[in-house]
């Protein structure tokens, strides 16, 4: 199989750390991607792992543990813009295959 | 350069009526894919083209829909006739390579169509 899981929904408080945790079948697994969608746009590329480790860029970092197929993406200093969807997606040999998305809200 | 487009961006039609989607893809890039994403759910794969040929429509969920890609630019994805449960927002993607991940896919706004 090829689904992912994520949790649906998530709310922090500005200015904190949230992780967005995300598990795979390994099935023809090749990497995970972290996109964002704002409502009414399209889904934008945040970060990608390849090999297991953190990948930081700003104040996003993922992170890839391939031995347990779970990944995360790590939101710092959080900011009331940050309110989106946020998915996980494998990439293999077939079309990326997106998990169900987690929507975020971040509250003053 | 100009990223992927989409049209139309909202779509309200009633059921049994048609709808065709239109998606411009980035230049030069040969791969163009279709996804769907209904209230509450994944982004759902549903068809591949590489230049005109369809490579992997396996996501297609009914012969209602119709994708086409005549001279390998830009795509329309047909829903005829519609029902209800169409109704979600379908996103077009470009890339370079067959296989992509991370940041070598490219992906439209989206056609928000809502089926009443």
């Amino acid at each position: 199989g090829q689904s992912l899981e994520q949790p649906s929904e998530v709310t922090a408080v500005e200015g904190a750390i949230v992780q967005i945790n995300c598990t795979y079948q390994t099935s023809g697994f090749y990497g995970l991607s972290w996109y964002q969608q704002h409502d009414g746009g399209a889904p934008t590329f945040l970060s990608y792992n390849a090999l297991d480790g953190l990948e930081e860029t700003g104040r996003f970092s993922s992170f890839l543990s391939r031995s347990d197929s779970y990944g995360y993406l790590l939101l710092q200093e959080l900011q009331m813009k940050d309110s989106a969807s946020y998915f996980c997606a494998r990439g293999g040999n077939t079309p990326l295959v997106f998990g169900k998305g987690t929507r975020l809200s971040v509250i003053a | 350069e100009a990223g992927v487009t989409q049209f139309p961006s909202h779509s309200v039609i009633e059921k049994g009526q048609t709808v065709t989607l239109r998606c411009d893809p980035i230049s030069g890039h040969d791969n163009l894919y279709w996804y769907r994403r209904v209230m509450g759910k994944e982004i759902k794969f549903l068809l591949h083209f590489v230049k005109e040929s369809k490579q992997d429509e396996s996501g297609m969920p009914n012969n209602r829909f119709l994708a086409e890609r005549t001279g390998g630019t830009y795509s329309t994805l047909k829903v005829q006739p519609a029902e209800l449960e169409d109704s979600g927002v379908y996103f077009c993607a470009s890339s370079q390579v067959a296989s992509p991940s991370g940041n070598t896919i490219y992906f439209g706004e989206g056609s928000w169509l809502t089926v009443v």
